[in-house]
């Protein structure tokens, strides 16, 4: 079985600028989950998607965005993109069934840096 | 301010030595997950507590669940170079699995 896949793995965006960030899911999961895990500190939880609608969100401004497709594929959109959003974005797979278990299948992140 | 306490923040031993790591809130927690995450890598599941109380052991990893479920420790022995890592403990406040609070992580280095 595949792994949970994010791409790219590295960018580099100016102030102000959008990014979208894209996360293939491990195959049998329909939950996905975005982190974002700034350096030297333990990830923070952004929000989750289960069968296409956002299911809980974390502490973070409208201008972080979501979406999952119906192949439980996902994107993270940032708009107005700020030097405090320079993270290791992390997408983590699960399955409804399982979730409490199995806990979460990570992606390798994808790492963004603003300047 | 984490609500998943962890401690120590960084450790370096030589290897051969024990060592635990403790992971503290003041918040109960339905599970709680200790994961392992390498350098350019996602955080990868070592094993899930649920029950208070409990203690699962992986090989030369032991995990024990507070009565209370609202701490855990991870016990390492006979620690190796491959132990290195991030250290990371995540608790699930209501099972739902929609969001796990993760402690800041112990970077643990162990010296051949």
């Amino acid at each position: 079985e595949t792994g949970v896949t994010q791409s790219p793995t590295h960018l580099i965006k100016t102030r102000g600028q959008q990014v979208t960030l894209r996360c293939s899911s491990q195959s049998g999961h329909n939950t996905v989950s975005w982190y974002q895990q700034a350096l030297g500190q333990g990830p923070q939880f952004i929000f989750q998607y289960y069968r296409e609608e956002e299911n809980g969100r974390g502490n973070f401004p409208p201008r972080f965005s979501g979406l999952q497709f119906p192949n439980y594929s996902s994107e993270l959109n940032v708009n107005a993109l700020e030097l405090d959003d320079s993270a290791l974005y992390l997408c983590a797979s699960s399955s409804d069934r399982d979730r409490g278990d199995y806990g979460y299948t990570f992606g390798s992140g994808t790492r963004l840096t603003v300047v | 301010t984490q609500l998943l306490e962890q401690s120590p923040q960084f450790l370096s031993i030589q290897e051969g030595e024990n060592l635990t790591v403790y992971c503290n809130s003041s918040s109960v927690f339905s599970s709680l997950q200790w994961y392992r995450q390498e350098p350019g890598e996602g955080p990868v599941l070592l094993v899930t507590v649920v029950t208070g109380g409990e203690v699962k052991k992986l090989k030369r990893l032991t995990f024990q669940f507070g009565d209370a479920r609202k701490d855990s420790s991870l016990h390492i022995t006979a620690a190796q170079p491959g132990d290195t890592g991030l250290y990371l403990c995540a608790g699930d406040k209501n099972n739902a699995g929609n969001m796990l609070t993760f402690g800041g992580g112990t970077r643990l280095m162990v010296k051949p």
